[in-house]
C-alpha cells in the first residue's frame, strides 16, 4: 500500500550544526506535505508545509525541500538547538483530508 | 486561546470493554480528525468529522465510531477493546477540511 517513510530512524547532531532529516513517499498523487515535531508526552506540532507546485519553502531556521521526480522530502534545521530534540514525522496527503505519516526520525542534539 | 484539548489524558481498560475519548477543538475550528499512534509509530488516520458527519475514514473496523456535536467537539468510541487497541489517541482540529491540523496531546489508552 501507499506509505510515507523516513530514511533513518535516528539522527544524532552536535548543537549548533545543521540537521537534515529525509523522507521518501510513494503516493504520486500526493500534493501536500507537512513536517511535524513530536516531543515526549505531546501531540505532533506543525513545523512547515509545502505543496507540490513548489520545491522549496523556508521558515524560521527550517527549510523543506521537495523533489517530486524521486519522491523525496527533506527537512533542514539550521543551528540545531537542544530544544530541537524530538521525533520528526513527515506526512503527505493527496486530498488534504487524510494525512499519512511515516514512522518518524528521532533527533538527539549533543551538547 | 486554548488549543486542542483531550480528555482523559490516561485511561486503563480491560479487553472487551468500551471506551469514550473526548476532544474540544481549537477556538474557531470546525473540523475534527482522530488518529491512533502505536508506540514507536507514526499516527494513523481513523476518521474526520465535519458538520457533525463522518466525512473520511481510514482503515479501522466498525468498532471505532465517533460523533461530532453542534459546538464542534467530538468523541471517539471504541467497542470490544482488544489488546492491540493500546495506543495514544490523538485529536486534531482545523478551520475547514483542507486546512492545517493542530493536534492535542492525546489520550494514552492501555488495554489489559
Amino acid at each position: 500500500g501507499e506509505s510515507v517513510g523516513l530514511h533513518l530512524p535516528t539522527l544524532s547532531v552536535q548543537e549548533g550544526d545543521n540537521s537534515i532529516i529525509n523522507c521518501a513517499y510513494s503516493n504520486s498523487a500526493s500534493d501536500y506535505f507537512i513536517w511535524y515535531k513530536q516531543e515526549s508526552g505531546k501531540g505532533p506540532q506543525f513545523i512547515i508545509d509545502i505543496r507540490s507546485n513548489m520545491d522549496k519553502r523556508q521558515g524560521q531556521r527550517v527549510t523543506v525541500l521537495l523533489n517530486k521526480t524521486v519522491k523525496h522530502l527533506s527537512l533542514q534545521i539550521a543551528a540545531t538547538q537542544p530544544g530541537d530534540s524530538a521525533v520528526y514525522f513527515c506526512a503527505e496527503t493527496p486530498n488534504d483530508y487524510k494525512l499519512s505519516f511515516g514512522a518518524g526520525t528521532t533527533v538527539t542534539v549533543r551538547a | 486561546d486554548a488549543g486542542v484539548t483531550q480528555s482523559p489524558t490516561h485511561l486503563i481498560k480491560t479487553r472487551g470493554q468500551q471506551v469514550t475519548l473526548r476532544c474540544s477543538p481549537k477556538s474557531g475550528h470546525d473540523t475534527v480528525s482522530w488518529y491512533q499512534q502505536a508506540l514507536g509509530q507514526g499516527p494513523q488516520f481513523i476518521f474526520q468529522y465535519y458538520e457533525e458527519e463522518e466525512r473520511q475514514r481510514g482503515n479501522f473496523p466498525d468498532r471505532f465510531s465517533g460523533h461530532q456535536f453542534p459546538n464542534y467537539s467530538s468523541e471517539l468510541n471504541v467497542n470490544a477493546l482488544l489488546l492491540g487497541d493500546s495506543a495514544l489517541y490523538l485529536c486534531a482540529s482545523s478551520r475547514g477540511r483542507k486546512e492545517k491540523l493542530f493536534f492535542g496531546s492525546g489520550t494514552q489508552l492501555s488495554v489489559l
